[in-house]
This record gives structure tokens, C-alpha cells and sequence, in this order.
């Protein structure tokens, strides 16, 4: 089973509220990532949990935060952002590190922001 | 600078109709190329890892190759339902995994 879901699927939020977005995985994958796609654009990796340490993709701005409460979770927090913000977010896991394996990707979050 | 290239940036196919996708890449000791099939709206679906230029794989009518600077995803007879776009994707040193633009195929009956 090479399965990671994520809900939900379509988010519309205004700029001032705070939402989060959740990945899940039982593959006992140990590397987690969230990235962001524009249309028409490839994904763009924002951060990286492996073996629940966190690498940031220094570009990402602080209104994401993300959180990984177990080797199975991935959580994206949002707060304050702007329409600019809004694309297709897709989690992926992967069995090794960051280094290695292929990553396998969830159908992704559609969010809309206001 | 490390860099990955894909060519071309569309590409129309008869059903039946043979062709190869190109991914040129630039990078200081490769850790792994890889191949994802993505359909509109949805997340990218893996299809090949490649680690070692001569290294070839297969899959129905794909198959990937890999020389020291490129990769190849030849589609054999294609169907309309191989229309997707097809992106390639190098691991970088920290392990971040840089996608090309991707190759947007569509394969009409």
C-alpha cells in the first residue's frame, strides 16, 4: 500500500483566519514533506521531517508552520496569509531519509485564500 | 548551479504514435532521478527510480533511461489515457527533490 492522505481537500480561508492542513501515512515511511504547486508550475518543496528532524526551505515565509507530532503525521499550520498563498499542497513521504528513495504523494489540499 | 531541464515543453501524439521526453541535468553527484506521471488536480504518481547512468526500467509502454547528463521516458504506442504530465526530479544534497517543468503530453485517438 503506498497511500498518503490528506485532508481536506478544498480549503477557502480569508486572511486573517488560522486552518491546518493534515497528511497521513502507514507505510512506516520515516520522511515526511510538505510542498506547494502552482498551476502549470512543478511542486516546490517547503519542508522536510526526516526521522523527525525538520529542514526548512528558507524561501517558505513564517505564516506556515509546520508540525509533526508522530512518524505518521504531518501537519501544516496557516496563519495569516495572503491570495498569493493559494495553490495545490500536496505532502509525500519517502521510507528513507532525505537523500534517498523515491517520495510518494498524496492527491493534495486545494486552497483558496480570500 | 544544479539545475534540471525538461524538453519538450508540450508534446501532441497520435494514439500510436512513438516519442521520448527529455531531462538534462546539471548536478554534483546524482543521489537518485526520478520519474512521476501527474494528472490535472491531482499529486504526482511515481513511475521510475534511476541511479546509475546505463541503468534502465520499464513499466507497460514507458521506459526510463539515464546517460551521465540526461534522462529519456520513451512512450511506446501510446493510449489517450498516457495524457498527463510527466515530470522529472533530481535529489539535491540536503534532500531536496528539484522538479523540471515537466512535459505536458496528450495523446489523441
Amino acid at each position: 500500500d503506498t497511500e498518503v492522505t490528506q485532508t481536506p481537500k478544498h480549503l477557502v480561508m480569508g486572511m486573517t483566519n488560522k486552518k491546518s492542513l493534515k497528511c497521513e501515512q502507514h507505510m512506516g515511511h520515516r520522511a515526511m514533506y510538505w510542498y506547494k504547486q502552482k498551476a502549470k508550475k512543478p511542486p516546490e518543496l517547503m519542508f522536510v521531517y526526516s526521522y523527525e528532524k525538520l529542514s526548512i526551505n528558507e524561501s517558505v515565509p513564517s505564516r506556515f508552520s509546520p508540525e509533526c507530532p508522530n512518524s505518521s503525521l504531518l501537519n501544516l499550520h496557516l496563519h495569516a496569509l495572503q491570495p498569493e498563498d493559494s495553490a495545490l499542497y500536496l505532502c509525500a513521504s519517502s521510507l528513507q531519509g532525505e537523500t534517498r528513495g523515491e517520495q510518494y504523494f498524496g492527491p493534495g489540499t486545494r486552497l483558496t485564500v480570500t | 548551479e544544479d539545475q534540471v531541464t525538461q524538453s519538450p515543453e508540450a508534446l501532441r501524439l497520435q494514439e500510436g504514435e512513438s516519442s521520448s521526453l527529455n531531462c538534462s541535468y546539471t548536478v554534483s553527484g546524482l543521489r537518485g532521478l526520478f520519474w512521476y506521471r501527474q494528472d490535472p488536480g491531482k499529486g504526482p504518481e511515481f513511475l521510475f527510480t534511476l541511479y546509475s547512468a546505463g541503468e534502465e526500467k520499464e513499466k507497460e509502454r514507458l521506459k526510463a533511461t539515464l546517460t551521465k547528463k540526461e534522462s529519456f521516458l520513451h512512450i511506446t504506442a501510446p493510449k489517450p489515457e498516457d495524457s498527463a504530465t510527466y515530470l522529472c526530479a533530481v535529489v539535491f544534497s540536503w534532500g531536496k527533490l528539484q522538479f523540471g517543468a515537466g512535459t505536458q503530453v496528450v495523446v489523441t485517438p
